[in-house]
Order: structure tokens, then sequence, then C-alpha cells
């Protein structure tokens, strides 16, 4: 059982490029979640969905865009790279049911935009 | 407004007891959680509370909950060099409605013989 799996690990970007994180999660979670991690700070929230063909801004979602076209697959795209998006992204998968559903955390995609 | 917060770092010696300290401002937080990051790997939840409970406890972690106070402990026993990491406190507001996430800062345990 793989949980959720981010590619890639690492990746180093110049300003104004384009790239594509991926996540993927075999748990069958209906809700999955992006953050970033900047140094010293919490998660912040860029976007969320609640199940395929649905996704929604979460508190920082300038310069970012999702898609939701599977259960499994919720890749994270930024369109033109500026340094302020050097961080590290978490991609995350959960439920929302009345009983506690806890999210669960892929490794992480870290990322230098130079 | 929603907010969580941490002190930032920890020290302690190998065996001692650690006890990492949270506040939240939000009372209709429904779940608090204990998350451990360890370097280069993402969020593990370590364990979790429910907002009508005061107190739990698994193996070695105890968790305590003042509601009133809207402050949240993890006491880790017998603390080991395993243990260093940075520790995350997050609140679950009732009004998210998409199991909406808070997150402190997070607190580096350090661990020393």
């Amino acid at each position: 059982n793989a949980g959720v799996t981010q590619t890639p690990k690492f990746r180093i970007l110049k300003i104004g490029q384009s790239m594509t994180l991926q996540c993927a999660q075999d748990m069958n979670h209906n809700y999955m979640y992006w953050y970033r991690q900047d140094p010293g700070m919490g998660l912040k929230l860029i976007y969320y969905s609640v199940g395929a063909g649905i996704t929604d801004k979460g508190e920082v979602p300038n310069g970012y865009n999702v898609s939701r076209s599977t259960t499994e697959d919720f890749p994270l795209r930024l369109e033109l790279a500026a340094p302020s998006q050097t961080s590290v992204y978490f991609c995350a998968s959960g439920e929302f049911t009345e009983s506690n559903q806890p999210q669960h955390f892929g490794d992480g995609t870290r990322l230098s935009i130079l | 407004g929603e907010d969580v917060e941490q002190s930032l770092f920890l020290s302690v010696r190998e065996g001692d007891s650690s006890v990492i300290n949270c506040t939240y401002t939000d009372s209709s937080s429904t779940y608090l959680y204990w998350y451990k990051q360890e370097p280069g790997a993402g969020l593990q939840l370590l364990t979790y509370i429910f907002s009508n409970m005061d107190m739990k406890q698994d193996q070695r972690l105890t968790v305590l909950l003042n509601k009133k106070d809207k402050h949240l402990s993890l006491r880790i026993a017998d603390t080991q060099t395993g243990d260093s990491a940075i520790y995350f406190c997050a609140e679950t507001p009732l009004s998210g409605g998409y199991n909406k996430l808070i997150f402190g800062a997070g607190t580096r345990l350090a661990v020393h013989p």
C-alpha cells in the first residue's frame, strides 16, 4: 500500500518556467489537498478537492492551478514560476466523515525557483 | 480567527520526558492532532484527541487538552534520539467543511545524550 506518492522529490526551476507537481493516492480517498511549507512556518493550504471534477481554493492559491480528473490523481501546476514559490510542497488525502479521518501526507516535493 | 501557536524549539536529554505545548483560538475545533515530521519526510500522524476529551494516552505519548484555556500538550515519555523531529499541532475547525486543518509552525525537538 503506497499511500500518497509525490513526484518529483526535488526540482530547480528558472523564473518564468512552468511545471506540474504530481500526486497520486491509492486509498480511494475523496478529499485531496495541496499544501506549501515555508521555513519556520506551518503548512498553508493551496487548493483542495472533495472529489473528482471538483476543486476549490485554499488560503494561498495565487500562482497555482489544479485539476482532479480521477479520484487517484491531483496534480498541481505552476504556470509562471516566481522566487516566492520556492517551498516544500505536500500533497495529502483523506475523508470527511463523522468519525475522525486524519489526512495522510506524501513525502513532499522540494522546489527551488532561481 | 483561526490560529495555532507553538514554541519553536525544545531540547531534552535522552531518557527524560518531553512536553510540547500548543495553543489554538478556534473553540469550535472538533479534533486536535499531533503530527511528526522527520528530516526530508512528510507529516506522519502521531495521535489525535477529540474535543470532548481531556486526556488520551498511547504508549509513550500522552495528550492533554484544556478546552477552557484552548491549550493542547504532547508529552513523550522516555524520549529517545529517534524522537528528534518537528512536531506540528493542528486543529480542525467546525466551520471548515472540507476537513480543514490549521497548523502551527512546528516545534523542533532535539534529543541529546
